[in-house]
């Protein structure tokens, strides 16, 4: 069974600094993994998606890699700002079965002006 | 303006009530989802439905119902037998093409009277 697990759980960093936050994932053998924003009380937004062809994407300050044979992923911020604070969800599509994700359980953080 | 609407933002649940979340999306999006997330946590699949007429149980569908009777909607209820119904719903979308992502409402927070 897949499982999906993410370190730190809550990282709080000064405003400048960049920063890496980790996701792992048991099984290599799936669609693609894509990291997610979330702010307090709110629904997702889609950060950047990494087909398992793949093995990284960057959006502005954002830059996602995937080592699906370690069955790892970061997601690496560079020149971190307070409105960057947030909690961090990855999420992995396994190759059998139906086409759904299995969560991590986030890393919540906070950058300090 | 395209998107996923949820409703209401807040719903209060009286012992042994039965209670329905509305989901409403317009981006034509064949594949709809609801998660359940409670504090701390990542978020957890309750029902899918990739086509109308259609739909399967995920991790935890225990006490929820659905239905899809329309493509842009996929209302959940909330039943008596869950017992613990206490938390941020969450409602997505997401386009019938391989490596596409899911697009999520708003939410909605569930409480116990």
């Amino acid at each position: 069974k897949q499982e999906v697990t993410q370190i730190p759980a809550a990282l709080s960093v000064p405003e400048g600094e960049n920063l890496v936050l980790n996701c792992s994932f048991t099984d290599s053998a799936i669609y693609n993994l894509q990291w997610f924003r979330q702010d307090p009380g709110k629904g997702l937004t889609s950060l950047l998606l990494i087909q398992s062809s793949q093995r990284e994407q960057t959006s502005g300050r954002l830059n996602a890699s995937l080592d699906k044979s370690s069955g790892r992923s970061t997601l690496y911020i560079a020149a971190s700002q307070p409105g960057d604070s947030a909690t961090y969800l990855c999420a992995v599509v396994p190759l059998s079965g139906t086409y759904k994700y299995i969560f991590g359980t986030g890393t919540r953080l906070k950058v300090l002006a | 303006d395209g998107g996923i609407t949820q409703s209401p933002k807040y719903l209060f649940r009286k012992e042994g009530q039965n209670v329905t979340l509305s989901c409403e999306q317009n981006l034509n999006h064949d594949a709809m989802y609801w998660y359940r997330q409670d504090p701390g946590q990542g978020l957890r699949l309750i029902y899918y439905s990739q086509i109308v007429n259609d739909f399967q149980k995920g991790d935890i569908a225990e006490g929820y119902s659905v239905s899809r009777e329309k493509k842009e909607s996929f209302p959940l209820t909330v039943t008596s037998a869950q017992k613990n119904p206490t938390a941020f719903y969450l409602c997505a979308s997401r386009a019938y093409v391989d490596q596409e992502t899911q697009y999520f409402g708003p939410g909605t927070r569930l409480l116990v009277l």
